[in-house]
């Protein structure tokens, strides 16, 4: 039964370019959480997505980050025109569907490192 | 917001020895209280949850946690560590006031060191 899939790894990216990460929810779960872990910090929430939904994005900084989770295949967040403050690990979690519970933990995937340089 | 602190940066202990990671928690409401491991460039793993109920969650791994409330608590423990225990610990709780958005807010985390 394979877990959160979580790809590339490791990101490298210039100043300027687009990075985009790409998460495979555990089979049968269709909530997508991600976040941000900055060095030395715990993890911080970005955005919370269904299928074709973006839910919550209360923790997306307002420019050039964009995530979405369509109808096939994985979730992406996107980033654009990064900087070297974009350099963190991004970790992506999926729950099964709700239906009220406000107790499912989250399955989190291996996350991607991502470097600006 | 809801919260948790987790007040100390490194906790150190001999193999063997029993192994406390403390957390206390801000909320309104019910709390809902996770605990995760994290190795080293791994993703977290899940441990314990406290919901309701008995305020003492048996989880993963031998470990445990206490749900205080008139000291909003929720410490980590484990009565004999492993030197396989050393890895970074985050609390973390419920977010959201929305019902089905279960956003997590964690702690800065812990690193737990245990000598052999």
């Amino acid at each position: 039964n394979a877990g959160v899939m979580q790809n590339p790894r490791h990101l490298v990216r210039r100043r300027g370019q687009e990075a985009r990460l790409r998460c495979s929810p555990m089979k049968g779960h269709s909530h997508v959480y991600w976040y941000r872990q900055l060095p030395e910090e715990g993890l911080k929430f970005m955005v919370y997505l269904q299928k074709e939904n973006i839910i919550d994005e209360s923790g997306m900084p307002k420019e050039r980050f964009s995530a979405e989770f369509p109808k096939e295949g994985p979730s992406i967040l996107r980033i654009q025109q990064v900087v070297r403050g974009d350099s963190a690990a991004y970790f992506c979690a999926s729950s099964p569907t709700t239906r009220g519970k406000r107790d499912q933990p989250q399955h989190f995937g291996d996350g991607t490192r991502l470097s600006i340089l | 917001a809801q919260s948790v602190a987790q007040p100390e940066d490194q906790v150190n202990v001999a193999e063997g020895n029993p192994l406390t990671v403390k957390c206390t928690y801000s909320v309104s409401g019910n709390p809902y209280l996770f605990w995760y491991v994290q190795y080293p460039n791994r993703g977290l793993q899940f441990l314990l949850k406290y919901i309701t109920g008995d305020n003492l969650v048996k989880g993963s791994y031998g470990f445990e946690a206490e749900f205080n409330k008139s000291q909003t608590s929720f410490h980590l423990k484990k009565p004999s560590a492993l030197v396989s225990d050393s890895a970074l610990y985050f609390c973390a709780v419920r977010d959201s006031p929305l019902w089905g958005n279960n956003r997590l807010a964690f702690g800065k985390g812990n690193q737990v060191v245990v000598i052999p």
